[in-house]
């Protein structure tokens, strides 16, 4: 089954410590994305890829890491993760871009206190 | 900036009422425009999507044209049911040759209730 699969679905953790989000995608595609979900802003990119090791930043990056060493995994890094990253998380993946429409994953709840 | 605006919720209707979100947009040049779907606890899903002005997406019911001279998207559909509640995001893609091609814009979400 063609999917985007993302781990943990939930993840408490605290101020300071670093995490990481996982995202894989079996579809082959060359882009992909992390997007935050926030109640009453809808959902703003955070970053994302074009090809392995060929990243940009989204129009929140701040407080975040990316890499892109394999064609599907994109990872996700909080290296000292705050109570404003308190969000739901989603990885996206897409075969030639966004105007083309993205493939979505089930989302990580991430909660920081 | 691009830029989408959709019609605040909470929506709530009734069984086989027919169902219109509003959305316009703000974009220059002519980008994709897309209508997706957030069932409870789920991911996004694509609803329907349209990339030239006149086009007309559809899916499962629903569809939306896109207009250019009003920058508008409208999601309708004709009859309603308990399975379509759900939270609706209407989002647009700048055209490749624009930069971006990474980003999907989406306007903040109207959550639709259907009661049985």
């Amino acid at each position: 089954e063609a999917q985007v699969t993302q781990n943990p679905r939930y993840l408490i953790t605290v101020t300071g410590k670093k995490l990481t989000v996982t995202c894989s995608q079996n579809m082959n595609h060359e882009y992909m994305s992390w997007y935050r979900q926030d109640p009453g802003l809808g959902l703003r990119q955070i970053y994302y890829s074009m090809n392995v090791e060929v990243t940009d930043k989204g129009d929140v990056p701040e407080g975040y890491k990316v890499s892109r060493k394999e064609k599907r995994n994109f990872p996700l890094i909080l290296e000292s993760p705050s109570p404003n990253q308190t969000s739901l998380y989603f990885c996206a993946s897409s075969e030639q871009g966004a105007p083309y429409g993205y493939t979505f994953g089930s989302g990580t709840r991430l909660t920081v206190v | 900036g691009d830029s989408v605006t959709q019609m605040e919720g909470p929506v709530t209707l009734s069984e086989e009422a027919f169902l219109t979100i509003n959305c316009t947009y703000t974009a220059t040049g002519y980008p994709s425009l897309f209508w997706y779907v957030q069932y409870p606890g789920e991911g996004l899903q694509l609803l329907l999507k349209a990339t030239k002005a006149d086009d007309k997406g559809s899916n499962k019911g629903f569809e939306a044209t896109y207009r250019k001279e009003t920058t508008s998207f409208h999601l309708e559909k004709g009859s309603v049911q308990v399975s379509d509640s759900a939270v609706y995001f209407c989002a647009l893609s700048s055209p490749l040759w624009g930069g971006s091609q990474g980003n999907l814009i989406f306007g903040k979400g109207t959550k639709l209730s259907v009661k049985p």
